[in-house]
């Protein structure tokens, strides 16, 4: 169980566009969902938490205007990246956290396999 | 503020050995503390953790971490690496008060590379 999907897995775009990146909790309940971005090498990053039916919360020098998070359902969350720069070439790796497994002071997340966007 | 610090960015193995993956944190709080491993194009998967009950945690396939206070330290081991375990190993510490949720924090990874 505490599966989390991601789609697409790699896509490659060019400049000025923009790329919606799903992220699914296929059999549980995600009342959040977090956004972290990963470059070569490095730790992940968070960019934001998306909670259901609310406006995601974002980290200190993350856009939100460039980065558009939607969290309609318990089941998925979507971060669009809107007028994509080579720049914003990353690994975009998503997690949700299931209601049901709070406990205590910590909280497990389960990741998607992440997506990888190279912009030209 | 937390931190984590993975003190080794790649280890290599031989295939029977075993496996040493370092860790040093900081937290103003008293921290929860999780391994977790990448394999390539999967998600991260949930080793074992650490949330303030004993301090020498035992997770998935043979790996265990102890939690030392007065170090700073919850080091990943494993008596005998085996080839399945090359991957990239993320040491992460989740920023919370006592009864809150946090978010975690994640160290820079190790890679480990397991020879035959």
């Amino acid at each position: 169980g505490a599966v989390v999907s991601q789609h697409p897995s790699r896509v490659i775009c060019k400049s000025g566009t923009s790329v919606k990146i799903e992220c699914r909790s296929l059999d549980f309940q995600a009342t959040t969902m977090f956004w972290y971005r990963q470059f070569p090498k490095q730790s992940l990053m968070l960019m934001a938490t998306s909670n259901e039916g609310s406006k995601a919360t974002y980290e200190q020098g993350v856009e939100k205007d460039k980065f558009l998070i939607n969290h309609a359902s318990l089941t998925l969350s979507t971060l669009t990246v809107t007028s994509a720069h080579p720049e914003d070439s990353s690994f975009y790796i998503c997690s949700a956290r299931d209601w049901r497994r709070l406990a205590g002071t910590y909280n497990e997340q389960f990741f998607g396999p992440g997506t990888r966007l190279t912009v030209l | 503020a937390q931190s984590v610090t993975q003190l080794d960015s790649h280890v290599s193995v031989s295939e029977g050995t075993p496996v040493l993956l370092r860790c040093n944190y900081s937290s103003s709080y008293s921290p929860s503390l999780f391994w977790y491993v990448q394999h390539p194009n999967k998600g991260l998967q949930l080793l074992l953790k650490y949330t303030s009950a004993a301090t020498l945690v035992k997770g998935i396939n043979g790996f265990e971490a102890e939690f030392k206070k007065s170090e700073t330290s919850f080091h990943l081991t494993k008596p005998s690496a085996h080839m399945s375990d090359a991957a990239e190993y993320f040491c992460v510490v989740s920023e919370a008060p006592e009864g809150s949720q946090g978010n975690l924090i994640f160290g820079k990874g190790t890679k480990l590379s397991v020879k035959p």
